[in-house]
């Protein structure tokens, strides 16, 4: 299948600073999305990207499709107890998602 | 976006043994799937519920082991055969709708196999 690498694998971050996480393949892809997972939940939707360039905010994130439809990054601004978790990229080709190894986040505050 | 509701939640069974889940959702979905996500790990692609036919199994996952039903396009079970403790997982459905943000994941099922 398709390789999603996603880094940095895990951060600890101070509450208040801002958090940027990326996601990079080989592969084009059509769509990125960005997935939130809390413990014993399954991942809850954040973002998604339809378009090369396409840069997308909810709220205190904000999301890109590379260019070159290969990457997607996605920043928290300003963060929270409250954003601690494990976050997913994934990128569809066709009807099949393929998902990043996850990036595990612990604000400390 | 679709409301999805899976079950069991969590689950602990014997080795040997088999285990429905089950995932109903709110409104009608034109695509199902099944993942599996193995303990500190990401998303695998199980299969894709194909409504009134066979799933269709990504590589590494057989019908026999995985067998899918989806009797309509709203509800598909998932049951984990003849269990072993490597099939330990959380198991997710997820739906894609169609509309803009129709990417959605149920809440899964964690299993542990004792």
């Amino acid at each position: 299948g398709q390789q999603l690498n996603q880094s940095p694998q895990s951060m600890f971050i101070q509450e208040g600073e801002d958090v940027s996480m990326n996601c990079t393949s080989s592969s084009i892809f059509n769509t990125w999305l960005w997935y939130k997972q809390d413990p014993g939940e399954g991942p809850v939707l954040l973002i998604a990207l339809y378009k090369a360039g396409e840069l997308t905010s909810n709220g205190r994130l904000t999301a890109q499709f590379g260019i070159t439809r290969k990457d997607s990054f996605l920043n928290i601004s300003a963060s929270i107890p409250s954003d601690v978790g494990i976050y997913f990229c994934a990128g569809l080709v066709g009807n099949q998602f393929y998902f990043g190894t996850g990036t595990s986040l612990t604000v400390i505050p | 976006s679709a409301v999805i509701s899976q079950k069991p939640s969590r689950d602990i069974c014997q080795r040997g043994t088999s285990l429905t889940i089950q995932c109903q959702v709110d409104s009608q979905v034109t695509m199902m799937f099944w993942y599996r996500q193995q303990p500190g790990q990401s998303l695998t692609l199980i299969a894709t519920a194909n409504q009134g036919s066979e799933a269709t199994y990504e590589s590494g996952f057989v019908i026999d082991k995985f067998p899918i039903s989806r009797p309509n396009l709203t509800f598909s079970t998932l049951t984990v055969s003849n269990m072993s403790p490597e099939d330990s997982s959380i198991y997710l459905c997820s739906v894609v709708t169609g509309t803009l943000y129709g990417y959605t994941f149920g809440s899964g099922t964690r299993l542990t196999v004792v």
